[in-house]
């Protein structure tokens, strides 16, 4: 069983579009994230749900929506898709300890025709 | 606010060569240093980790030092394989409250046969 999965694994679509991205996390972990990274494979933190509880909202634009239906699950909603949204975008979940650690999903490679 | 600075990459050596990553810090607190690695077309994963002055991380004959005085976390690795081509990113996580890891830009390490 894969810890933390995302899909679709690629994503094409033309700009305006309306598309999501689902994680699931099979680790029992409280908190859960969204990256992104792009072409220089920057990584940079989007937003962290806890316990279904949004808890870190960096500058992103409101286009991009997270949703926590449970503690497991962290959809991300993007509306209007931009040129500038192709990237990489990883989920991850945190094991809670006081050093814990970071476990990521596969990423999702989003294209913006 | 917290930053990681690490050096640019990419890095190409010889299997069997020296490798140093250089990683650099600013943060409130007591953070915990971490290095993440990221092989092609795969999420990041946690490769070492040190939570206190002087600690030192080790895994994969790897290995990094926790250094307050000069806010470092150099990464080494005394003969690299060819297996080890992968980009590494620096990171450190806030010593309190929720977890949010902050990133380097990551360094893009290529090993020749």
């Amino acid at each position: 069983d894969t810890a933390v999965s995302q899909t679709p694994k690629y994503l094409v679509t033309q700009m305006g579009n309306d598309k999501s991205i689902k994680c699931e996390q099979n680790l029992g972990h409280d908190t859960m994230y969204w990256y992104k990274q792009d072409s220089k494979k920057f990584l940079k933190i989007m937003f962290s749900y806890n316990n279904k509880e949004l808890i870190i909202n960096e500058t992103v634009p409101n286009r991009f929506s997270p949703k926590s239906p449970d503690k497991a699950h962290l959809n991300l909603h993007i509306n209007s898709l931009e040129l500038g949204d192709s990237a990489v975008y990883f989920c991850a979940s945190w094991s809670g300890s006081g050093a814990g650690e970071l476990f990521f999903g596969e990423g999702s490679r989003l294209t913006v025709l | 606010g917290n930053s990681v600075t690490q050096m640019e990459g990419p890095v190409t050596l010889s299997e069997e060569a020296f490798l140093t990553i250089n990683c650099t810090y600013t943060a409130t607190g007591y953070p915990s240093l971490f290095w993440y690695v990221q092989y092609p077309g795969e999420g990041l994963q946690l490769l070492l980790k040190a939570t206190k002055a002087d600690d030192k991380g080790s895994n994969k004959g790897f290995e990094a030092t926790y250094r307050k005085e000069t806010t470092s976390f150099h990464l080494e690795k005394g003969s690299v394989q060819v297996s080890d081509s992968a980009v590494y990113f620096c990171a450190l996580s806030n010593s309190g409250g929720y977890q949010k890891v902050t990133f380097g830009i990551g360094t893009k390490l290529q090993v020749i046969p």
